[in-house]
């Protein structure tokens, strides 16, 4: 099993540009959720999708951020535009049906400049 | 928003020693995981403790957890360099398919 697969690793951007963060769950996992994580707010929870339907997405800081997951394998995290303060971690989990535990990604490291 | 507190935010051991990082929590909770975060890496599942259950073991690892005060413990046994990493617990409100709400961590340094 790969596990989760987060991509790109590291993105370097400059401000008011668009950025696409890529996540694949783990095959099976029906629960997706994104995240993020900074020092000052430590990890936070930005929306989470059921059966590729978000529930949730109250964590999603404002407009400039949205999120897709338009089959089971296959989810988004969109930037548009960034600005430094977007600079984190940001991380993709997801769970099984009848599971309890969280499956994390690698995570991807952005920084826009 | 964040429900667990861990304590200490930081921790330095020499290796052999123990180490207890704990956790508080404010609401009622199906359960309660412990993570670990190794540095630039994405969090790994430890163990998992049910809200009807006080204390459990997986190697070098004892987590207990105490409803009435809202909290737990992990206590690192032995510890080695390689437990260096960031530990963070979990609540599991509802069981099901609900997101788990982190802590903001414990940085454990284990000194060889």
């Amino acid at each position: 099993d790969a596990g989760v697969i987060q991509s790109p690793r590291h993105e370097v951007t400059e401000m008011g540009q668009e950025v696409t963060l890529r996540c694949k769950p783990i095959s099976g996992h029906n629960s997706l959720f994104w995240y993020r994580q900074t020092m000052m707010r430590g990890l936070e929870l930005l929306i989470y999708f059921n059966n590729n339907v978000p529930i949730d997405d109250s964590g999603m800081p404002e407009d400039r951020f949205s999120a897709k997951m338009p089959n089971a394998s296959f989810s988004t995290l969109k930037i548009q535009p960034s600005e430094p303060r977007d600079s984190a971690v940001y991380f993709c989990a997801s769970r099984g049906t009848t599971g309890e535990t969280q499956y994390f990604g690698p995570g991807t490291r952005l920084l826009v400049l | 928003s964040q429900q667990g507190e861990e304590d200490p935010q930081a921790l330095s051991i020499q290796e052999g020693e123990n180490a207890t990082m704990n956790c508080s929590y404010k609401t009622s909770i199906n359960n309660l995981q412990w993570y670990r975060q190794n540095s630039g890496r994405g969090l790994v599942h430890l163990i998992l403790i049910r809200s009807n259950e006080r204390e459990k073991h997986s190697g070098r690892l004892r987590v207990t957890l105490d409803t009435s005060k809202k909290s737990s413990s992990l206590l690192i046994t032995a510890s080695r360099a390689a437990d260096t990493a960031s530990y963070f617990c979990a609540t599991d409100a509802w069981g099901g398919n609900t997101p788990l709400v982190f802590g903001k961590g414990t940085r454990l340094s284990v000194i060889a």
